[in-house]
């Protein structure tokens, strides 16, 4: 079974600009959650989905939004990115009524 | 909130030597507990879980036992190899019966396997 794939893996944007980023979860899986990891702040989580809509969502600000898709495909969006933005963005899937989650490989945004 | 705090890295060993890394955790409820392992260049990997107090969580030789007296969850493995050389990091979800799934980690720990 293919595991979590996110697209694209590096990203380079300027100041200002804005960003999507796609993850595909494992198949079967409806539950796609986002996390930020910068060496700073360590790992901190975004926001969840399920059935196309947020169900937790963590302490960011409005610039960072996301949705699903009825497929389970997740995006995000990034607006008006900033220089602190620069991170590993992970996407990672989980089974109804699971609480392990699995992660992709990420993709790495720079902002310059 | 919840919280998780690791031990700082990095820590150093030899090849067949003792690991231990420690992990508590602060949360409401009784939360899932998680240690990922993240290799270079790569996102997590789901290394164990264990879901309630007295689960021993195992995998490639790694145990780790939920301690809710102590609150804690450390990681251990009795004989490390080169390739185990990684950022290991310690996680719990939130209170099951909110059916949230966001982890909250630990700051992670380096460890190095010297030949």
């Amino acid at each position: 079974k293919a595991g979590v794939t996110q697209t694209p893996r590096y990203l380079i944007k300027t100041r200002g600009q804005q960003v999507t980023l796609s993850c595909s979860p494992i198949s079967g899986h409806r539950s796609v959650s986002w996390y930020q990891q910068t060496p700073g702040q360590g790992l901190q989580f975004l926001f969840e989905y399920f059935s196309e809509t947020q169900r937790n969502k963590g302490n960011f600000p409005g610039r960072f939004s996301g949705r699903q898709f009825s497929n389970s495909r997740s995006e995000m969006n990034v607006s008006t990115l900033e220089l602190g933005d620069s991170a590993l963005y992970l996407c990672a899937s989980s089974l109804v009524g699971d609480y392990e989650q699995y992660f992709g490989p990420g993709t790495r945004l720079t902002v310059t | 909130g919840d919280s998780v705090t690791q031990m700082e890295g990095p820590v150093t060993l030899s090849e067949e030597a003792f690991l231990t890394i420690n992990c508590t955790y602060t949360a409401t409820g009784y939360p899932s507990l998680f240690w990922y392992v993240q290799y270079p260049g790569e996102g997590l990997q789901l290394l164990l879980k264990a879901t309630k107090a007295d689960d021993k969580g195992s995998n490639k030789g790694f145990e780790a036992t939920y301690r809710k007296e102590t609150t804690s969850f450390h990681l251990e493995k009795g004989s490390v190899q080169v390739s185990d050389s990684a950022v290991y990091f310690c996680a719990l979800s939130e209170r099951r019966d909110t059916g949230r799934r966001a982890l909250t980690f630990g700051s992670g720990t380096r460890l190095q396997v010297q030949p």
